[in-house]
Protein backbone atom coordinates (compact mmCIF):
# COMPACT_ATOMS: atom_id res chain seq x y z
CA UNK A 1 0.00 0.00 0.00
CA UNK A 2 1.66 3.09 -0.87
CA UNK A 3 -1.17 5.43 0.34
CA UNK A 4 -0.65 9.21 1.45
CA UNK A 5 -4.38 10.88 2.66
CA UNK A 6 -4.80 14.36 2.37
CA UNK A 7 -7.44 15.84 4.09
CA UNK A 8 -9.42 18.47 3.63
CA UNK A 9 -10.05 17.98 -0.34
CA UNK A 10 -11.28 21.39 -0.86
CA UNK A 11 -11.05 24.39 1.25
CA UNK A 12 -12.06 27.96 1.05
CA UNK A 13 -10.45 30.69 3.31
CA UNK A 14 -10.50 34.50 3.81
CA UNK A 15 -7.51 36.34 3.72
CA UNK A 16 -7.86 36.69 7.91
CA UNK A 17 -8.39 33.04 8.60
CA UNK A 18 -6.66 30.32 10.02
CA UNK A 19 -6.40 26.78 8.60
CA UNK A 20 -4.66 23.67 9.00
CA UNK A 21 -4.07 20.84 6.37
CA UNK A 22 -3.76 17.32 7.28
CA UNK A 23 -1.27 14.58 5.83
CA UNK A 24 -0.92 10.70 6.68
CA UNK A 25 1.10 8.10 5.89
CA UNK A 26 1.41 4.80 7.35
CA UNK A 27 3.79 3.10 5.23
CA UNK A 28 6.61 3.84 7.52
CA UNK A 29 8.19 6.62 5.23
CA UNK A 30 10.78 8.73 6.95
CA UNK A 31 10.55 11.80 4.41
CA UNK A 32 7.17 14.10 3.85
CA UNK A 33 6.71 17.13 2.31
CA UNK A 34 4.62 20.21 1.41
CA UNK A 35 4.23 20.76 -2.48
CA UNK A 36 2.32 23.77 -4.03
CA UNK A 37 1.07 23.43 -7.43
CA UNK A 38 -0.16 26.10 -9.62
CA UNK A 39 -2.94 24.53 -12.65
CA UNK A 40 -0.96 23.49 -15.52
CA UNK A 41 2.61 23.78 -13.77
CA UNK A 42 4.70 21.17 -12.22
CA UNK A 43 4.78 20.86 -8.20
CA UNK A 44 7.14 23.35 -6.54
CA UNK A 45 8.51 22.37 -3.17
CA UNK A 46 7.82 23.94 -0.11
CA UNK A 47 9.27 21.85 2.81
CA UNK A 48 11.19 19.09 3.59
CA UNK A 49 10.85 16.69 6.86
CA UNK A 50 13.03 14.06 7.38
CA UNK A 51 13.28 11.74 10.40
CA UNK A 52 10.64 14.37 11.64
CA UNK A 53 12.93 17.32 11.67
CA UNK A 54 12.66 20.19 9.36
CA UNK A 55 15.49 19.77 6.61
CA UNK A 56 14.52 22.20 3.97
CA UNK A 57 12.31 25.22 3.59
CA UNK A 58 12.45 26.96 0.12
CA UNK A 59 12.42 30.30 1.70
CA UNK A 60 8.59 29.97 1.81
CA UNK A 61 6.50 33.31 3.26
CA UNK A 62 5.70 32.62 7.50
CA UNK A 63 2.20 32.58 6.80
CA UNK A 64 2.31 28.79 5.77
CA UNK A 65 3.84 27.06 8.85
CA UNK A 66 4.80 23.25 8.58
CA UNK A 67 4.64 20.96 11.28
CA UNK A 68 5.37 17.23 12.11
CA UNK A 69 3.37 15.84 15.13
CA UNK A 70 5.29 12.18 14.62
CA UNK A 71 6.50 10.66 12.04
CA UNK A 72 2.56 9.91 10.25
CA UNK A 73 1.60 12.85 10.30
CA UNK A 74 2.17 16.19 8.60
CA UNK A 75 0.38 19.97 8.76
CA UNK A 76 0.33 23.19 7.07
CA UNK A 77 -0.69 25.66 9.21
CA UNK A 78 -2.36 28.38 7.27
CA UNK A 79 -2.78 32.16 8.82
CA UNK A 80 -3.32 35.29 6.91
CA UNK A 81 -3.07 34.08 3.35
CA UNK A 82 -3.48 36.01 -0.34
CA UNK A 83 -5.04 35.64 -2.86
CA UNK A 84 -2.07 33.95 -5.14
CA UNK A 85 -1.78 31.42 -2.34
CA UNK A 86 -4.45 30.01 -4.10
CA UNK A 87 -3.06 26.25 -5.69
CA UNK A 88 -3.33 22.76 -5.07
CA UNK A 89 -1.19 21.81 -2.06
CA UNK A 90 0.08 18.53 -2.26
CA UNK A 91 1.94 15.96 0.56
CA UNK A 92 4.08 13.36 -0.58
CA UNK A 93 6.21 11.04 0.93
CA UNK A 94 9.85 8.80 0.64
CA UNK A 95 9.95 5.58 2.29
CA UNK A 96 14.10 6.39 1.67
CA UNK A 97 14.87 9.31 3.58
CA UNK A 98 16.83 11.78 1.62
CA UNK A 99 20.22 10.81 0.47
CA UNK A 100 18.66 7.50 -0.46
CA UNK A 101 17.00 6.18 -3.47
CA UNK A 102 14.49 8.65 -4.03
CA UNK A 103 10.67 7.39 -4.56
CA UNK A 104 8.17 9.65 -3.72
CA UNK A 105 4.38 9.15 -3.82
CA UNK A 106 1.78 11.90 -3.31
CA UNK A 107 -1.31 12.37 -1.58
CA UNK A 108 -4.65 13.82 -3.63
CA UNK A 109 -4.04 16.74 -2.76
CA UNK A 110 -6.24 19.64 -1.03
CA UNK A 111 -7.60 22.51 -3.21
CA UNK A 112 -7.30 25.85 -1.86
CA UNK A 113 -8.71 28.85 -2.58
CA UNK A 114 -8.37 32.53 -0.80
CA UNK A 115 -10.87 35.11 -0.79
CA UNK B 1 14.06 26.23 -9.42
CA UNK B 2 15.44 24.04 -12.10
CA UNK B 3 12.82 22.67 -14.29
CA UNK B 4 13.75 19.68 -17.05
CA UNK B 5 13.25 20.29 -20.63
CA UNK B 6 10.01 17.58 -21.02
CA UNK B 7 9.15 17.36 -24.65
CA UNK B 8 6.43 17.40 -26.10
CA UNK B 9 4.89 19.77 -24.22
CA UNK B 10 1.49 18.88 -25.66
CA UNK B 11 0.10 15.49 -27.83
CA UNK B 12 -3.22 15.23 -29.27
CA UNK B 13 -3.29 11.49 -30.09
CA UNK B 14 -6.39 8.90 -30.94
CA UNK B 15 -7.55 6.17 -29.34
CA UNK B 16 -4.94 2.90 -30.11
CA UNK B 17 -2.10 5.16 -31.01
CA UNK B 18 1.58 4.31 -29.07
CA UNK B 19 2.60 8.16 -27.34
CA UNK B 20 6.42 8.89 -26.60
CA UNK B 21 7.80 11.46 -24.56
CA UNK B 22 11.23 12.17 -22.67
CA UNK B 23 13.16 14.49 -20.56
CA UNK B 24 16.27 15.56 -20.65
CA UNK B 25 18.61 17.73 -18.38
CA UNK B 26 22.16 19.50 -18.51
CA UNK B 27 23.23 17.65 -15.56
CA UNK B 28 22.87 13.55 -14.05
CA UNK B 29 20.71 11.79 -11.80
CA UNK B 30 20.62 8.53 -9.61
CA UNK B 31 16.75 8.42 -10.57
CA UNK B 32 14.37 8.95 -12.96
CA UNK B 33 10.40 8.88 -11.20
CA UNK B 34 7.84 9.09 -13.98
CA UNK B 35 4.29 10.44 -12.82
CA UNK B 36 0.98 10.93 -14.10
CA UNK B 37 -1.86 13.74 -13.10
CA UNK B 38 -5.68 13.69 -13.60
CA UNK B 39 -7.13 17.09 -13.05
CA UNK B 40 -7.61 18.18 -9.69
CA UNK B 41 -5.52 14.94 -8.52
CA UNK B 42 -2.27 14.48 -6.92
CA UNK B 43 0.95 12.80 -9.05
CA UNK B 44 0.19 8.72 -9.06
CA UNK B 45 3.98 7.07 -9.59
CA UNK B 46 3.72 4.98 -12.92
CA UNK B 47 7.36 3.66 -12.81
CA UNK B 48 10.51 4.40 -11.14
CA UNK B 49 14.25 3.90 -12.47
CA UNK B 50 17.40 3.75 -11.11
CA UNK B 51 20.14 2.40 -13.29
CA UNK B 52 21.09 3.76 -16.75
CA UNK B 53 20.32 1.91 -19.37
CA UNK B 54 17.51 0.19 -17.07
CA UNK B 55 14.44 -0.45 -19.14
CA UNK B 56 11.33 -0.91 -17.46
CA UNK B 57 7.72 -1.68 -18.11
CA UNK B 58 4.58 -1.08 -16.21
CA UNK B 59 1.87 -2.67 -17.94
CA UNK B 60 1.30 -0.90 -21.66
CA UNK B 61 4.13 1.95 -20.20
CA UNK B 62 7.37 1.03 -20.99
CA UNK B 63 10.29 4.10 -19.38
CA UNK B 64 13.81 4.18 -19.94
CA UNK B 65 17.09 5.58 -17.82
CA UNK B 66 19.26 7.02 -20.59
CA UNK B 67 22.95 5.77 -20.91
CA UNK B 68 24.31 9.43 -20.31
CA UNK B 69 22.26 9.59 -18.01
CA UNK B 70 20.98 12.63 -18.26
CA UNK B 71 17.70 11.72 -19.86
CA UNK B 72 14.43 9.25 -19.52
CA UNK B 73 11.73 8.15 -22.16
CA UNK B 74 8.22 7.13 -21.08
CA UNK B 75 6.45 5.17 -24.52
CA UNK B 76 2.62 4.17 -23.69
CA UNK B 77 1.49 1.64 -26.36
CA UNK B 78 -2.49 1.07 -27.53
CA UNK B 79 -3.50 4.62 -25.57
CA UNK B 80 -7.29 4.02 -24.10
CA UNK B 81 -8.85 7.08 -22.58
CA UNK B 82 -8.16 6.79 -19.20
CA UNK B 83 -4.52 7.89 -20.35
CA UNK B 84 -5.31 11.42 -20.68
CA UNK B 85 -3.19 13.75 -18.37
CA UNK B 86 -0.88 15.35 -17.89
CA UNK B 87 2.74 13.36 -17.46
CA UNK B 88 5.46 14.43 -15.75
CA UNK B 89 8.38 13.22 -14.90
CA UNK B 90 11.03 14.15 -12.18
CA UNK B 91 15.26 13.32 -11.70
CA UNK B 92 16.93 12.85 -8.53
CA UNK B 93 20.33 12.86 -7.55
CA UNK B 94 22.08 11.03 -4.73
CA UNK B 95 22.47 13.32 -1.86
CA UNK B 96 20.03 16.07 -2.76
CA UNK B 97 17.09 16.30 -0.83
CA UNK B 98 15.03 17.30 -3.68
CA UNK B 99 13.35 16.54 -7.12
CA UNK B 100 13.80 17.96 -9.72
CA UNK B 101 10.59 17.94 -12.14
CA UNK B 102 9.85 18.25 -16.00
CA UNK B 103 7.44 21.04 -17.31
CA UNK B 104 4.77 18.42 -18.24
CA UNK B 105 3.47 16.65 -21.04
CA UNK B 106 -0.52 17.02 -21.51
CA UNK B 107 -1.82 14.03 -23.59
CA UNK B 108 -4.92 14.54 -25.18
CA UNK B 109 -7.22 11.86 -27.23
CA UNK B 110 -9.43 12.74 -30.19
CA UNK B 111 -12.79 10.62 -30.53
Amino acid sequence: DTEVTQTPKHLVMGMTNKKSLKCEQHMGHRAMYWYKQKAKKPPELMFVYSYEKLSINESVPSRFSPECPNSSLLNLHLHALQPEDSALYLCASSPWGVGGKETQYFGPGTRLLVL
Amino acid sequence: GQQLNQSPQSMFIQEGEDVSMNCTSSSIFNTWLWYKQDPGEGPVLLIALYKAGELTSNGRLTAQFGITRKDSFLNISASIPSDVGIYFCAGHYFGNEKLTFGTGTRLTIIP
